[in-house]
């Protein structure tokens, strides 16, 4: 089974410094995907980026970056710029890819993230 | 706005009711997750329909039960509820396998 490890519990970072966010897992498929989540607190689960295994290039959205090192089954999360509104808790998530196997995302346990003014 | 709806957003019951979640999925979605989240076990996946039809099973309850029907919307029922039952209960739903998730903004439920 699939398991996803977030080993920072907390986190905190100074408004427009920059903070990566760590998260490892364990697998012995070779197609998957990796998203993150935001969980702000009104609780909303907001998708923040993806990345597809078979992609070597790390995906980007605006401040938000991955490091995906598929050898070492390691995807961070950088976001630079921090803003206030980028605190929350962020869920790191795998997806197998195999046809007819399930589709479920398997969560770690949050990185709580705050932003200091 | 994910277009995914969740209903109620706020259930307090008592021990040993039963209660039903409502899940509406994004237009022309076809899957259907639920997750449970609570503070010790972080999301924990229940189960997921496809079209009407199980797709795969998680960690749910025999208490627990779910069904998708012909208009695609699901329906979650906790029943014999205990005080670890509470929790935040959130429907997801895809088009289709390889396509992320996008989430209801949860039900949240407190068993007293």
């Amino acid at each position: 089974a699939q398991t996803v490890t977030q080993s920072q519990p907390e986190m905190s970072v100074q408004e427009a410094e920059t903070v990566t966010l760590s998260c490892t897992y364990d697998t012995s498929e070779s197609d998957y995907y990796l998203f993150w989540y935001k969980q702000p607190p009104s609780r909303q689960m907001i998708l923040v980026i993806r990345q597809e295994a078979y992609k070597q290039q790390n995906a980007t959205e605006n401040r938000f970056s991955v490091n995906f090192q598929k050898a070492a089954k390691s995807f961070s999360l950088k976001i630079s710029d921090s803003q206030l509104g980028d605190a929350a808790m962020y869920f790191c998530a795998y997806r197998s890819a195999r046809r007819g196997g399930s589709e479920k995302l398997v969560f770690g346990k949050g990185t709580k993230l705050t932003v200091n003014p | 706005d994910s277009g995914v709806t969740q209903t109620p957003k706020h259930l307090i019951t008592a021990t040993g009711q039963r209660v039903t979640l409502r899940c509406s999925p994004r237009s022309g979605d076809l899957s259907v997750y639920w997750y449970q989240q609570s503070l010790d076990q972080g999301l924990q996946f229940l189960i997921q329909y496809y079209n009407g039809e199980e797709r795969a099973k998680g960690n749910i309850l025999e208490r627990f039960s779910a069904q998708q029907f012909p208009d695609l919307h699901s329906e979650l029922n906790l029943s014999s509820l205990e005080l670890g039952d509470s929790a935040l209960y959130f429907c997801a739903s895809s088009p289709e396998y390889n396509s992320p998730l996008h989430f209801g903004n949860g039900t949240r439920l407190t068993v007293t």
